[in-house]
Parts: structure tokens; sequence; C-alpha cells
């Protein structure tokens, strides 16, 4: 299993504005995920952060939108860059253990763009 | 293209058996997973099938059809605290998970 906390829990910005959220694991794990959930909505996978190498984003993100670092394997940031209403989401950092595919998931940075 | 369906919503009561079915259309299948979430919570893993059939999790277990490219998660003895949103996910490579609409499953006392 792994415990995964992220900075900060919620936050309300202002258009134009960038926001760094923090993900920490309190163990030390290989592959690294960034998903949105708008609300009612399910999850939309963001990009992949492995350690040691650049982040590989999905279909419709880029990353001088959303960049990511990965400096070790307990620790991910992700930016929300040049922010709109639109970017209000609640963005969630996960994990994958060896067992059974399974993801951890962080309990999520809830942001809210004016 | 890639897409997941499965019910935007189920109702039951207490006690019951509810089966959530779920569809898929992708490329780079390695498997169907099942997460459960709350209002306000994240969403926390129920089950995982690689293979064709039946995995038992106490009172939940999922099925896969890889042929038929279906699955379904089966709810038993429903409780109260059984009311979130249920996703089915299909795992691509390197483990990203490509998620569905998402069941809200209603339990009624």
């Amino acid at each position: 299993s792994a415990v995964i906390s992220q900075k900060p829990s919620r936050d309300i910005c202002q258009r134009g504005t960038s926001l760094t959220i923090q993900c920490q694991v309190d163990s030390q794990v290989t592959m690294m995920f960034w998903y949105r959930q708008q609300p009612g909505q399910s999850l939309t996978l963001i990009a992949t952060a492995n350690q040691g190498s650049e982040a590989t984003y999905e279909s419709g993100f880029v990353i001088d939108k959303f960049p990511i670092s990965r400096p070790n394997l307990t620790f991910s940031t992700l930016t929300v860059s040049n922010m709109s209403p639109e970017d209000s989401s609640i963005y969630l950092c996960s994990v994958l253990t060896g067992a059974d595919n399974e993801q951890f998931f962080g309990p999520g940075t809830r942001l809210t763009v004016l | 293209g890639q897409s997941l369906e499965q019910p935007s919503e189920v109702t039951a009561v207490e006690g019951a058996i509810v089966q959530i079915n779920c569809t898929y259309q992708t490329s780079g299948f390695y498997g169907l997973s099942w997460y459960q979430q709350h209002d306000g919570g994240a969403p926390t893993f129920l089950s995982y099938n690689a293979l064709d059939g039946l995995e038992e999790t106490g009172r939940f277990s999922s099925f896969l059809s890889r042929s038929d490219s279906y699955g379904y998660l089966l709810l038993q003895e429903l409780q109260m605290k059984d009311s979130a949103s249920y996703f089915c996910a299909v795992i691509r490579s390197w483990g990203k998970l490509q998620f569905g609409a998402g069941t809200q499953v209603v339990v009624t006392p």
C-alpha cells in the first residue's frame, strides 16, 4: 500500500496565474500519475511522471500548460499554468503498486479559478 | 476510438444485489479495474481482472470477458455505506488508467 499527501488541499486563484501542486508518497515508487476530475465527472489522465525522465502527456495535455517535476522516487509536482476558469477541477496524483495493478490516489487538490 | 460505457445511476435497497456493467473499446488492453469514490473522497481500488472469469473479494465480485469487451462489478448485501460512485477503468500500457464515466449507486433503506 501507499499513503499519499497533496498540498494544497484546495485553492482559489485568479485567471492568468499559476499554481503548483505537490504530491508526497510515503514509499519509493517508480510510476506516478496525475489526473484531473472536473466536478461530477470522471477522471482523466494528464500525464505519467517517472523519476529521471521527462513526463509523458496524454492527448490534449501539453507540457507548457501542465509542467511536471519528478525529482525523486517519493515526490512530484504538477503546475497548472496561465489558469482560466476551465481549469477549475480536482487534481489527483496516484502511484502504481506491483500488486494487481492497484493505484493509490492522493486526496486531491480542489482548484477554483475566478 | 477508445471508450468505456457504464450506466449513470443505479438505485437499490439495503440488502439487495446490484450489477454494474461496463463495456469498453480500446487498444492496448491489460486488464479491467474497478474503483469506488465517495463524495469528496479519493478513488479507492476495489478489484482487478486481467483474465476472463470472476474475481471475488468479500461482498464485491468482478467479472471480465475479453472476447466480449465486457465486464461487471457485483455488489452483494448492499449497505448504506456502499452509496458512492463506481468507475470501471481499462488498464493500458505502463499502468495508465482510462476511466469510464462512473455509475452513481444510491442505496435506500
